[in-house]
């Protein structure tokens, strides 16, 4: 099993739906990255939490330590967020090390 | 800033060819460190480094080696290129080792035949 579980692996979704990509990992951690992949391939990061909730626009990223689990919501959702969604934790002993789940693909249709 | 980049943008390699994938930063940041991105698979650690002359082992480094003679470049070595080690190769940086904000390069799509 992986330490890194994203759901739902492929989400398609109408312009302007709410959208909700989850994480859950199973090792001990001291922060969560979520990345964004763009379709030609360029990866950014979008934001790194260990606790409670970061905004940044339209993205929202939650995080639950005890429940070892992570939200990113797209709110508003605009065909330009279509790309691919990458939870990576770095693990409570290993410095910067990420450990990645395996990706997101989300489509938004017009 | 240029941030973080790689080159080559591709190449093709046949078995048992070696090459080097540069990266380069201009941020002064002490960690990088190089993953490889499999269909079907999340980016896998391959080396990294917490500074210039520091280097140390991720999760599948056999058939790389990497040096770090200065902060701002991390050269990735393929010794004897393989069919397992086709893969789009992506090398990133962060200021320090404790969790910032991770900068990655565009990536180097290598095909070995």
């Amino acid at each position: 099993k992986n330490e890194v579980e994203q759901s739902p692996q492929n989400l398609t979704a109408q312009e302007g739906e709410f959208i909700t990509i989850n994480c859950s990992y199973s090792v001990g951690i001291s922060a969560l990255h979520w990345l964004q992949q763009h379709p030609g391939g360029g990866i950014v990061s979008l934001f790194m939490l260990s606790s409670g909730k970061k905004k940044h626009g339209r993205l929202i990223a939650t995080i639950n330590i005890q429940e070892k689990h992570s939200s990113l919501h797209i709110t508003a959702s605009h065909p330009r967020d279509s790309a691919v969604y990458i939870c990576a934790v770095i693990r409570g002993t290993s410095g910067s090390r990420l450990t990645f789940g395996e990706g997101t693909q989300l489509t938004v249709n017009p | 800033n240029a941030g973080v980049t790689q080159t080559p943008k591709f190449q093709v390699l046949k078995t048992g060819q070696s090459m080097t994938l540069q990266c380069a930063q201009d941020m002064n940041h002490e960690y990088m460190s190089w993953y490889r991105q499999d269909p079907g698979m999340g980016l896998r650690l391959i080396h990294y480094s917490v500074g210039a002359g520091i280097t140390d082992q991720g999760e599948v480094p056999n058939g790389y080696n990497v040096s770090r003679s200065t902060t701002e470049d991390f050269p990735l070595r393929l010794l004897s290129a393989a069919p397992s080690q086709t893969s789009v190769y992506f090398c990133a940086s962060s200021y320090n080792p404790d969790g910032d904000t991770q900068y990655f390069g565009p990536g180097t799509r290598l095909t070995v035949l």
